[in-house]
C-alpha cells in the first residue's frame, strides 16, 4: 500500500465550480500534512498546511481527519488558473524533514 | 523571488556519461537538502537526504554509488548521476530546509528542477 494515496483524476470542471480532492495516508503516526500545487514541468509549490481544526485560505479549505487518516482540499469558485496537479504531502513521524508525496490529482478548469 | 536554484535546468547526454546537478540555497543556509526524482505522471520520490559535512542518507532502492551526493557547504549540494542510462531520464528536484530572514519557522523550499534526458 502506498504511504500517501490520491485519486489521480483528471477532474474536469467548469469555471466557478466547487471541487474537492481527497487523500489518505497509511502511517497513523504522521505529524504534518500539506497540499502542494505543481504546474506542468515545474517544481511543487506549497499551497497550504493542513490542521486538525481545518483551515481556510481564500477559496481553498483544507481538512484533516486523523481518525480516518484522511485529508481533503476544497476549491470554491474555480478559476482557469487553478488548473494544475495538487499534491497531498505528509511528513511521517520524527523531525527529519522528509516529505512523502502522493501521486497528485490533476485539475482542469474549463471556460 | 526564487530562494533555491538548480543548474542546469535541462540536460541531454549520451548513455554512459556522468551528469552533475547543482542545488543552491540563495537567501539562507541549508543544513539539510533533499533530492527527489519524478517520472512522468508519477509522484515525487525522495532519493536521498543530504546533510552538510556528512554523508547523504539514501532511500531504499536508490544506489548510492550511482547517485553521488555532495553537500560541501551550507548553500550548495550536488547530485552526480554516474554512467547515466536512458532509464535515468527524469525530472530531478532538490529542496532545501531553512529559515528565511523574517520567517518564524523552517520551511522546505524547492528548486525549479532539472530535466535529464539520456539518449
Amino acid at each position: 500500500r502506498k504511504e500517501v494515496e490520491q485519486d489521480p483524476g483528471p477532474f474536469n470542471v467548469p469555471e466557478g465550480a466547487t471541487v474537492a480532492f481527497n487523500c489518505t495516508y497509511s502511517n497513523s503516526a504522521s505529524q504534518s500534512f500539506f497540499w502542494y500545487r505543481q504546474d506542468c514541468r515545474k517544481e511543487p509549490k506549497l499551497l497550504m498546511s493542513v490542521y486538525s481544526s481545518g483551515n481556510e485560505d481564500g477559496r481553498f479549505t483544507a481538512q484533516l481527519n486523523r481518525a480516518s487518516q484522511y485529508i481533503s482540499l476544497l476549491i470554491r469558485d474555480s478559476k482557469l488558473s487553478d488548473s494544475a496537479t495538487y499534491l497531498c504531502v505528509v511528513i511521517p513521524s520524527g523531525n527529519t524533514g522528509k516529505l512523502i508525496f502522493g501521486q497528485g490529482t490533476t485539475l482542469q478548469v474549463k471556460p | 523571488g526564487a530562494v533555491v536554484s538548480q543548474h542546469p535546468s535541462w540536460v541531454i547526454c549520451k548513455s554512459g556519461t556522468s551528469v552533475k546537478i547543482e542545488c543552491r540555497s540563495l537567501d539562507f543556509q541549508a543544513t539539510t537538502m533533499f533530492w527527489y526524482r519524478q517520472f512522468p505522471k508519477q509522484s515525487l520520490m525522495l532519493m536521498a537526504t543530504s546533510n552538510e559535512g556528512s554523508k547523504a542518507t539514501y532511500e531504499q532502492g536508490v544506489e548510492k554509488d550511482k547517485f553521488l551526493i555532495n553537500h560541501a557547504s551550507l548553500t550548495l549540494s550536488t547530485l552526480t548521476v554516474t554512467s547515466a542510462h536512458p532509464e535515468d531520464s527524469s525530472f530531478y528536484i532538490c529542496s532545501a530546509d531553512g529559515l528565511l530572514a523574517g520567517a518564524s519557522t523552517d520551511t522546505q523550499y524547492f528548486g525549479p528542477g532539472t530535466r535529464l534526458t539520456v539518449l
